[in-house]
Parts: C-alpha cells; sequence; structure tokens
C-alpha cells in the first residue's frame, strides 16, 4: 500500500517565486496535516484538514502561505511570494480521525526539501 | 515554558548501554502521549504509543508520570540502528477533540561501537 506522497521532493528557487508543494495522503485517511521543519524551531504544524476542510490553520506565518485540498486524495501548500526564511523540510502527513480523543498514527510523507535563495 | 520540552543531546552511549529520555509537557489535560523516531534526514515515523500504564515493545520501554508531567522512552541493549532523533508528542485535550499534536524538537541518539 503506497504511502502519503509528497512532490517535489527537492526545490530550490529565487526568493520572490511562488512555490507549490504536493500531497496525496493514504487512500482512506480522513486528515491531513501540513508541518515545516527546521533546525531552530523543529517540527510546526501548518495547517489541519479533516474530510477535506480546513479545521486550523493558526500555524500558517502569514498570508504569503496557502493551503488547499479539494478532494480526498490531494493537496497543495503555496508560497507566494517565497523568501529565503521559508527554506525547511515540509512535511505532509495524514491519519484517520475516529471523533474523538484518538491514539491513531500519523503517517509522514517523506518531505519537500525547500531552499530559497 | 514551551508545550513540550527534551533535552536535544546528542546521547552518545556505547552499543549494548541502557539509555532514556525524558520530555516535559506543560498541559496538564494532556491525554495522548507518543514517541515518534525520526532518522536522518527522514520522515519522522511513531516508534510507540505512551499509555498511563506504561507500554514496552521488545527494548523499548515508554513510561508516564503526570503528576511530574513527564513521558520517559528507556532503550534498553542500545543498537547501532537505534541512532536516530526521538520526538516526544502530545495531543492536549480541550483542542476540539482533533488530533492538534505538538512536536517536541527531538533528543539525539547516537548509538556508538
Amino acid at each position: 500500500d503506497a504511502g502519503v506522497i509528497q512532490s517535489p521532493r527537492h526545490e530550490v528557487t529565487e526568493m520572490g517565486q511562488e512555490v507549490t508543494l504536493r500531497c496525496k495522503p493514504i487512500s482512506g485517511h480522513n486528515s491531513l496535516f501540513w508541518y515545516r521543519q527546521t533546525m531552530m524551531r523543529g517540527l510546526e504544524l501548518l495547517i489541519y484538514f479533516n474530510n477535506n476542510v480546513p479545521i486550523d490553520d493558526s500555524g500558517m506565518p502569514e498570508d504569503r502561505f496557502s493551503a488547499k485540498m479539494p478532494n480526498a486524495s490531494f493537496s497543495t501548500l503555496k508560497i507566494q511570494p517565497s523568501e529565503p526564511r521559508d527554506s525547511a523540510v515540509y512535511f505532509c502527513a495524514s491519519s484517520l480521525y475516529g471523533g474523538r480523543v484518538i491514539k491513531e498514527t500519523q503517517y509522514f510523507g517523506p518531505g519537500t526539501r525547500l531552499l530559497v535563495l | 515554558r514551551k508545550e513540550v520540552e527534551q533535552d536535544p543531546g546528542p546521547f552518545n552511549v556505547p552499543e549494548g548501554a541502557t539509555v532514556a529520555f525524558n520530555c516535559t509537557y506543560s498541559n496538564s489535560a494532556s491525554q495522548s502521549f507518543f514517541w515518534y523516531r525520526q532518522d536522518c534526514r527522514k520522515e519522522p515515523k511513531l516508534l510507540m504509543s505512551v499509555y498511563s500504564s506504561g507500554n514496552e515493545d521488545g527494548r523499548f520501554t515508554a513510561q508516564l508520570n503526570r503528576a511530574s508531567q513527564y513521558i520517559s522512552l528507556l532503550i534498553r541493549d542500545s543498537k547501532l540502528s537505534d541512532s536516530a532523533t526521538y520526538l516526544c508528542v502530545v495531543n492536549p485535550s480541550g483542542s476540539g477533540g482533533y488530533q492538534k499534536v505538538t512536536f517536541g524538537t527531538g533528543t539525539k541518539l547516537q548509538v556508538i561501537p
């Protein structure tokens, strides 16, 4: 069974350019998360979707960041315009949420390594 | 105070040694706790959940101390393959019931031959 799929795996871009990261969650999972990981701040939750609906976007750094989930099998995280401080590893994770405080596992994709010059 | 705090390490231990990590959390109402493992340049993966009664999986033992608000991970008979960063994860209750977990910044373990 395929795990969480992310693309691209690596992205190098110049400041000011638009960056789009893509994620395909595990089939059947109803929760999707976007995280950002840096050495300084560790793993930070950016946004959480449940049943394709954004539930919590309080972690989105600023208006330059936006995320969509048009259907259960696809999500995008867009940065426009990108800045050097956006350089990080961006992970997408999915899980099956059962409607209560749970112990279900979050399954992470391999991540996208973003470098903004 | 951070929601979840871990000693970043690194913990350098010889093969066969026993090593323990602690992780403290600030929200006393937290209900779910996990340890994830992250290998270098890889994604985090669930190592084990932490239950109130504690749990053991082979060489790994996880414990929860609610009174002192910390969880621990004990690794016995360390193997070279245990070298990784171990992330403490806490799900605070009262967050609308969904899985807004908080990750610690991780403790790096290096097992030395």
